[in-house]
């Protein structure tokens, strides 16, 4: 079974037309959900770290919220270079600096 | 902004010989990771390395890999008898220390190896 869930797997937007992604998770006494965004070729890039639920970070036009059972990534009046496929990731256990599991990620096209 | 650098960003082998991948993580950071990403697919982890050992390693971590910290800079991972499966993106990360605090602190990727077996 899965432990990071993301939806959708795709998402394709105009220009300045805002939505959310949506990351689920399993793992037990989780610290810390991160948000990364990947771009083609590249490695994952670090956006977020979340430790609790209700807790709520932002950058640009990106806010990213979590509650007990998931994350949404909220892309505000996005632009077409915020086009790249966006990863969520947890550790796999709950303490200290431990290996991440991510999930499938969601593929973000923004049109002008 | 520091980063992890990884060498080389492209490599091609032949099935059966060995690979070194290299990478400099962030200066202070004290926890090292190797990940791959087989096309289309998530990124995978397959070893953590702190104070000179293994600390953790997936079962896609069998005998063919090692890990190595050979001097205060760089972190390698081998392949020692390269497979057509291995064909993959191998990412090294990063990540501070901080023990007071039992919260995972982000890794930090660099942007990855490339590997091609024919």
């Amino acid at each position: 079974e899965d432990q990071v869930t993301q939806s959708p797997e795709a998402l394709r937007l105009q220009e300045g037309e805002s939505s959310s992604l949506n990351c689920s998770y399993t793992v037990s006494g989780l610290r810390g959900l991160f948000w990364y965004r990947q771009d083609p070729g590249k490695g994952p890039e670090f956006l977020f770290t979340l430790y609790s639920a209700g807790e709520e970070k932002e950058k640009e036009r990106l806010k990213a919220t979590l509650t007990k059972k998931e994350s949404f990534l909220h892309i505000t009046a996005p632009k077409p270079e915020d086009s790249a496929t966006y990863l969520c990731a947890a550790p796999i256990r709950g303490s200290g600096n431990t290996p991440l599991v991510f999930g499938k990620g969601t593929r973000l096209s923004v049109i002008a | 902004e520091p980063e992890v650098t990884q060498t080389p960003s492209h490599q091609v082998t032949q099935m059966g010989q060995e690979v070194i991948l290299r990478c400099v993580p962030i200066s202070n950071h004290l926890y090292f990771y190797w990940y791959r990403q087989i096309l289309g697919q998530k990124v995978e982890f397959l070893v953590s390395f702190y104070n000179n050992e293994i600390s953790e390693k997936s079962e896609i971590f069998d005998d063919q890999f090692s890990v190595e910290r050979p001097d205060g800079s760089n972190f390698t991972l081998k392949i020692r008898s390269t497979k057509l499966e291995d064909s993959a993106m191998y990412f090294c990360a990063s990540s501070w220390d901080r023990p007071s605090d039992y919260s995972n602190q982000p890794q930090h990727f660099g942007d990855g190896t490339r590997l091609s077996i024919l």
